[in-house]
């Protein structure tokens, strides 16, 4: 079975310095990845997917993340964080075969400090 | 603009109540989910659904029960609601194949009291 681990359940960063959230991975077969982000007392909002050849991926609000094959991870970077990005975020994965469900990280609470 | 519609954003309930929550896709998606979020415990999958009527438990389905009479409309049923189930609940739906991800609801906060 497919597992996520993310390194680091509260992470916090100055406005204006990277944001670099950790995903690993278990699994031999590259699966597909998907960062979501989770504002408070909201649903989980899809920021960006892995799911083809291009490893280096762009989502919305300028993060990106690039699948790394050899280290198993899906890591989550933003080069300049702002205030509005504070939130939770989830790494979550799904097998390329038939499985039809995600596999959540448990989250990162990122906090943005001023 | 696709969508997954709670029926709730807030809701409060006494113990020994039924509750139901709604949850609605516009999407035509398969796959529907009931997933409820605590601090610290992350996500956790209540039940599940690959096909109308159908129906599987997820990881802590004791205390829920949950209907899918409809392709785009799967509730939530709290037979008795108690003060351990106050929670957020979230719903989620999905097309079969993996490569889409989910697309969630906004979040039911439900407080038991």
């Amino acid at each position: 079975a497919q597992s996520v681990t993310q390194l680091g359940s509260h992470v916090s960063v100055s406005e204006g310095a990277l944001v670099l959230l950790r995903c690993n991975y278990s699994s031999s077969v590259p699966p597909y990845l998907f960062w979501y982000v989770q504002y408070p007392n909201q649903g989980l909002q899809l920021l960006l997917k892995y799911t083809s050849a291009a490893t280096l991926v762009k989502g919305i609000n300028g993060f990106e993340a690039e699948f790394k094959k050899s280290e198993t991870s899906f890591h989550l970077t933003k080069p300049s964080a702002h205030m509005r990005d504070a939130a939770e975020y989830f790494c979550a994965v799904s097998d390329r075969g038939s499985a039809r469900q995600l596999t959540f990280g448990s989250g990162t609470q990122l906090t943005v400090l001023p | 603009d696709v969508k997954v519609t709670q029926s709730s954003r807030y809701l409060v309930k006494r113990t020994g109540e039924k509750v139901f929550l709604e949850c609605v896709q516009d999407m035509d998606h398969e796959n529907m989910f009931w997933y409820r979020q605590d601090p610290g415990l992350g996500l956790r999958l209540i039940y599940f659904s690959y096909d109308v009527k159908m129906k599987e438990k997820g990881d802590i389905p004791e205390g829920y029960s949950v209907s899918r009479e409809k392709k785009e409309r799967f509730s939530l049923i709290l037979e008795s609601a108690s003060t351990n189930q106050t929670s957020m609940y979230l719903c989620a739906s999905s097309f079969s194949q993996g490569n889409y991800g989910y697309t969630f609801g906004s979040g039911t906060r439900l407080t038991v009291v």
